[in-house]
């Protein structure tokens, strides 16, 4: 694998409803980030991980969201009780270690009906 | 706080004219600072980074920005526009670890035969 791999490419959900969305950071990258791409608000950080710790979550807009990293590697960005203003392309980059280059995934795009 | 300001959300040009896309930034110590760019439906490449080695930044597809500290300014030029150059531009600054970026609002850029 030589990227920044997420999954779904593509989600549409109702809102109230529960999503997940998956990252697969580059191999031997330990600093993985999260941040949203939308209409309204254009790129925002959302979290950052170093390991499986956030030690930065500011970004994050409300409890609703919530992020974990297990094993170093794959992260999980949740969001609970989709509202329609959750509707974005949320992009994970991951990077060797903090100060290095963020190289970024493909995104997964989401719509809340 | 830092910010970025990316001015003009279009920029057209013809084909082998000068790109000049335009990024000014706002931090109280000295910045990380990078272009990304962005294809259609593709996630953000970086284009080249300024770390305060060298003033004059040269990236990939002969682009290349330099950093003004006395006008807080990353412009990005590249002295022939190709049609494959079009796409948007982010501008974006970091100062502190961990490194999160702080993206402007981007620019999009047309190229015309």
């Amino acid at each position: 694998g030589a990227g920044v791999s997420q999954s779904p490419s593509n989600k549409v959900t109702e809102k109230g409803k529960d999503v997940e969305l998956r990252c697969d950071p580059i191999s031997g990258h330990t600093a993985l980030y999260w941040y949203r791409q939308s209409l309204g608000q254009g790129l925002e950080f959302l979290i950052y991980f170093q390991g499986n710790s956030a030690p930065d979550k500011s970004g994050l807009p409300s409890d609703r969201f919530s992020a974990e990293r297990t094993g170093g590697s794959v992260s999980t960005l949740t969001i609970q009780r989709t509202q329609q203003e959750d509707s974005a392309v949320y992009l994970c980059a991951s990077s060797l270690g903090a100060g290095e280059t963020q190289y970024f995934g493909p995104g997964t795009r989401l719509l809340v009906l | 706080a830092q910010s970025v300001t990316q001015l003009g959300s279009h920029v057209s040009v013809s084909e082998g004219a000068l790109v000049l896309l335009r990024c000014n930034y706002s931090s109280s110590v000295p910045p990380y600072l990078f272009w990304y760019v962005q294809y259609p439906n593709q996630g953000l490449q970086l284009l080249l980074k300024y770390t305060s080695a060298a003033t004059l930044v040269k990236g990939i597809n002969g682009f290349e920005a330099e950093f003004k500290k006395s006008e807080t300014s990353f412009h990005l030029t590249k002295p022939s526009a190709h049609m494959s150059d079009a796409a948007e531009y982010f501008c974006a600054v970091s100062e502190t670890l961990p490194d999160k970026l702080i993206f402007g609002t981007g620019t999009r850029l047309q190229v015309f035969p």
